[in-house]
């Protein structure tokens, strides 16, 4: 089951401009996260926003979250030519509906120099 | 180092035969799970272990099993029941408390000729 629903499915900007990925989601949730993954490699691990936090920033990245509208925003500031790559949002449950991650489709972002 | 290694890089699987793929982590991670991912998409849930000795089906299970013998370890076996099995396979581990993301191998990229 995609719990998470991701749009834009595909973003292309220049090089110093700001990129926002967002996510919608359906049940209650324990946190959200989002990973990057470069092309045929495996994900990282960006950020994890837990279900009373409303904002979160790590460096350039700054990760928003609404429960009342089960959505998040993932921004990129001052983007660079190397965060070109496809991200995702995933939504962790709790323990009584396993503890997993459900992960969204992705954005796949395009940085050109 | 700690992280996860997944074995093969590439694997090639004729039609009717099984084909096991590696995971192993030295991160002491209690949880392990195994996702597949098809080209432009997410990744789904195949299974998942908390423990050893212990996993859960995910959301697309038939055609696969597993095993969790020891911690470190977490093999995935392709059945010849699994009728689509060309796809790009991530494992992940976690530590048991929902606050900490996964880490990710590099995956495995299966094709069946």
């Amino acid at each position: 089951s995609q719990q998470g629903e991701e749009d834009p499915q595909a973003l292309s900007i220049q090089e110093g401009e700001n990129a926002t990925m967002n996510c919608s989601y359906k049940t209650s949730i324990n946190n959200l996260q989002w990973y990057r993954q470069n092309s045929g490699r495996g994900l990282v691990h960006l950020i994890l926003i837990r279900s009373n936090e409303r904002e979160k920033h790590s460096g350039r990245l700054r990760v928003t979250l609404d429960t009342s509208k089960k959505s998040s925003s993932l921004l990129i500031t001052a983007s660079r030519a190397a965060d070109t790559a496809s991200y995702f949002c995933a939504t962790g449950l709790f323990y009584n509906q396993g503890g997993k991650l459900i992960f969204g489709q992705g954005t796949e972002l395009s940085v050109k120099p | 180092d700690g992280g996860i290694t997944q074995s093969p890089k590439y694997l090639f699987r004729k039609e009717g035969q099984n084909v096991t793929l590696s995971c192993e982590q030295n991160l002491n991670h209690d949880a392990m799970y195994w996702y597949r991912q098809d080209p432009g998409q997410g990744l789904r849930l195949i299974y998942y272990s908390q423990i050893v000795n212990d996993f859960q089906k995910g959301d697309i299970a038939e055609g696969y099993s597993v095993s969790r013998e020891k911690k470190e370890s977490f093999p995935l076996t392709v059945t010849s029941a699994q009728k689509n099995p060309t796809a790009f396979y991530l494992c992940a581990s976690s530590r048991p408390a929902l606050a900490y993301g996964y880490t990710f191998g590099s995956g495995t990229r299966l094709t069946v000729v």
